[in-house]
């Protein structure tokens, strides 16, 4: 199973929104609802974001949504803050064969 | 609190073996699917196996495949990862994590524990 393509890096400045993109296939994104997205800071463990294309967990702020266009998903970062600089990581499950499949992640900078 | 700790990382030569343990807490385990995952310095994050919450089904990723084992013990909430027949590339920092749900969300990750190989 290929890794998920993403930018390796995204800006942009305080109050801004950035979109960040994350390319499967038909055999992954494109065939299930299964897409989730993970943020992790320098030195810490990740952190789910978005499950399920666009649902949040208790405690994500609503400035992060996503969603899923064919066989890519995206998530994006509304009213950037300063603490949302971290790298971001999309992830599918494939259930069939009980695997995951990651994006080489992408570094957001806020400006 | 919902919490995993993982413990049992090392510096070990190429060959050499090693177990990660992943203790659970403030949840009830044997309900959950659980996975490892590593992240090599400087890298992305990389699935390495998977065992389900019905005890019937592991996976492994390709490249552990044969090499490594995963394991639970539901009376010591608790995940296991024996990895042999170590290589440089598997220096990596890991994880393990709940699953949830159908669709395989990670929602609790546990901070990590370093394995180093490297004669």
């Amino acid at each position: 199973q290929s890794a998920l393509t993403q930018p390796p890096s995204a800006s942009g400045s305080p109050g801004q929104s950035v979109t960040i993109s994350c390319a499967g296939t038909s055999s992954d994104i494109g065939d299930y609802s299964y897409v989730s997205w993970y943020q992790q800071h320098p030195g810490k463990a990740p952190k789910l974001m978005i499950y399920e294309l666009s649902k949040r967990p208790s405690g994500v702020p609503d400035r992060f949504s996503g969603s899923k266009s064919g066989n890519a998903a995206s998530l994006t970062v509304s009213g950037l803050q300063d603490e949302d600089e971290a790298e971001y990581y999309c992830s599918t499950y494939i259930p069939f064969t009980n695997s995951w499949v990651f994006g080489a992640g992408t570094k957001l900078t806020v400006l | 609190e919902v919490q995993l700790v993982e413990s049992g990382g090392d510096l070990v030569q190429p060959g050499g073996s090693l177990r990660l343990s992943c203790a659970a807490s403030g949840f009830t385990f044997r309900l959950y699917s659980m996975i490892w995952v590593r992240q090599a310095p400087g890298k992305g994050l990389e699935w390495v196996s998977y065992f389900s919450d019905n005890l019937f089904t592991r996976s492994y990723a390709d490249s552990v495949e044969g090499r490594f084992t995963i394991s639970r013990d539901n009376a010591q909430n608790s995940l296991y990862l024996q990895m042999n027949s170590l290589r440089v590339e598997d220096t990596a920092v890991y994880y393990c994590a709940r699953v949830r749900g159908s669709s395989g969300w990670l929602d609790v990750w546990g901070q990590g524990t370093l394995v180093t190989v490297s004669s």
